[in-house]
C-alpha cells in the first residue's frame, strides 16, 4: 500500500515566518501535486511537479520533488495569515485512471 | 472552462436512512470521476472512482455505492446510513495521465 506522510501534522507561526513541509513516501511516484484547502472546500491545486529534482516557483511559495520522485517539499517565504490552511500533498501514478495517494496532511495556521 | 458542481453543502440525515449526493461536470467529456471522504483536518480517502458511463470501482469496503447514470454525473448513495459514514464527502474530475483533479465544494454529512 502506498503511504505518504506529511510533516509536521499542525504548525502555527507568525506573520513573516518561514516554513517548510514535507511530504514522504517509499513509493515512486510519476507527478506530485499540492493542494491547499480552506475549512468547508474542497482542495485546490497549487502545483503539478514530474521531473525528480525540479523546483517550482509560485510567489512566495517553493516546491521541490526529490530526485527519485519520492519526497516532496514546499517551502513558504514570509507567511501571510491569507497562507493559512490545510496543505496536502499528493502522488500520482498515471495511467488512465489518474488516481491519486493523498498525504496525511499539514494544518498551517499563521497569527497576524 | 470547466466547472464542478456538488450538492447538497450539508446534510443531516438519522441513521438508517438514504442518502443521494449528487455531483456534476460542466465543460468537458468523459472525465475521471471520485467521490472522497475526509476526517476533520485530515487527507483524503477515495471511496470511488469511475472512468466511464456505468463504470464504478470501488476502492474500500464500505456501506455506500457509487453510479454513473451519465457523462458527468456522479451519485453517492446508501440505503441505510450508519454514524461512521459521517464525514466531509468531495466529488472530484480530472483527465487521464496524470492530470491533476479539480474538485467540487464538499458536502458536509452528519448522522444523529
Amino acid at each position: 500500500t502506498q503511504l505518504l506522510e506529511q510533516s509536521p501534522q499542525f504548525l502555527s507561526i507568525q506573520e513573516g515566518e518561514n516554513l517548510t513541509v514535507y511530504c514522504n513516501s517509499s513509493s515512486v511516484f510519476s507527478s506530485l501535486q499540492w493542494y491547499r484547502q480552506e475549512p468547508g472546500e474542497g482542495p485546490v491545486l497549487l502545483v503539478t511537479v514530474v521531473t525528480g529534482g525540479e523546483v517550482k516557483k509560485l510567489k512566495r511559495l517553493t516546491f521541490q520533488f526529490g530526485d527519485a520522485r519520492k519526497d516532496s517539499s514546499l517551502h513558504i517565504t514570509a507567511a501571510q495569515p491569507g497562507d493559512t490552511g490545510l496543505y496536502l500533498c499528493a502522488g500520482a501514478n498515471g495511467g488512465a485512471t489518474n488516481k491519486l495517494i493523498f498525504g496525511t496532511g499539514t494544518l498551517l495556521a499563521v497569527q497576524p | 472552462s470547466q466547472t464542478i458542481h456538488q450538492w447538497p453543502a450539508t446534510l443531516v440525515q438519522p441513521v438508517g436512512s438514504p442518502l443521494s449526493l449528487e455531483c456534476t461536470v460542466e465543460g468537458t467529456s468523459n472525465p475521471n470521476l471520485y467521490w472522497y471522504r475526509q476526517a476533520a483536518g485530515r487527507g483524503l480517502q477515495l471511496l470511488f472512482y469511475s472512468v466511464g458511463i456505468g463504470q464504478i470501482s470501488s476502492e474500500v469496503p464500505q456501506n455506500l455505492s457509487a453510479s454513473r447514470p451519465q457523462d458527468r454525473q456522479f451519485i453517492l448513495s446508501s440505503k441505510k446510513l450508519l454514524l461512521s459514514d459521517s464525514g466531509f464527502y468531495l466529488c472530484a474530475w480530472s483527465l487521464g495521465g496524470g492530470q491533476p483533479q479539480h474538485f467540487g465544494d464538499g458536502t458536509r454529512l452528519s448522522i444523529l
